[in-house]
């Protein structure tokens, strides 16, 4: 059973454009929702994380936008680099230790 | 300064092999852990460790056993190793009581089982 569902598996955006993935989870008892960041040969990194009780998060260019009704959670990435081009994971946690992972997406930036 | 530092980087061994990974943080943190990712680059949880009590032990084969000799390091010991073991194993840490969700990853081991 795959808790945390993540769209799309690849894409690609032009230099200056806005990249949009996107998550949904099932289990409501889930409170944190981080994205992670993972370049080849590198371990995922923290970009931003949320918490349900707010519907938008934004540092930088990374923008979180997050519908509790929905289950359903976005990460925006404005005027997208080169350099972002990555594997990006969404998650889910809740009370207990788990991350429940996406099963990511890949992110190309063309110049 | 690596927050979380895994060794060996890369692990290739035969089948029916025993080996280990260890693990060590930096960051003071008190609950680390141990993720699979696959060649799909799924990445899934197999175990954690907070102040060296074993607390998330997911379905993992028992050939995969960890252990975690105080609350800055957490070994992964494979025993009897399969071609289905091959792939990036990582290491992670939080802090449990500040942000327990907040984990930090280690670069990961790539194993390979020839």
């Amino acid at each position: 059973q795959q808790q945390v569902k993540q769209s799309p598996q690849s894409l690609i955006v032009q230099k200056g454009g806005i990249s949009i993935i996107n998550c949904a989870y099932e289990n409501t008892a889930f409170d944190y929702f981080p994205w992670y960041q993972q370049f080849p040969g590198k371990g995922p990194a923290l970009l931003i994380a949320i918490r349900p009780d707010v519907s938008e998060k934004k540092e930088g260019r990374f923008t979180i936008s997050f519908n509790k009704s929905a289950k359903q959670f976005s990460l925006h990435i404005m005027d997208s680099q080169p350099g972002d081009s990555a594997t990006y994971f969404c998650a889910a946690g809740g009370s207990n230790y788990k991350l429940t992972f996406g099963k990511g997406t890949l992110l190309t930036v063309n110049p | 300064d690596t927050a979380v530092s895994q060794t060996p980087k890369y692990l290739v061994t035969q089948m029916g092999n025993d080996k280990s990974i260890k693990c060590e943080q930096n960051l003071g943190h008190d609950t680390m852990y141990w993720y699979k990712q696959d060649s799909k680059k799924f990445l899934k949880i197999m175990f954690s460790y907070n102040n060296k009590e074993l607390i998330i032990n997911e379905t993992v084969p028992n050939r995969f056993s960890p252990k975690s000799p105080d609350k800055a390091h957490l070994n992964l010991h494979i025993n009897s190793l399969e071609l289905g073991d091959s792939a990036v194993y990582f290491c992670a840490s939080s802090q449990a009581a500040t942000a327990k969700n907040i984990q930090y990853f280690g670069a990961g081991t790539r194993l390979s089982v020839l």
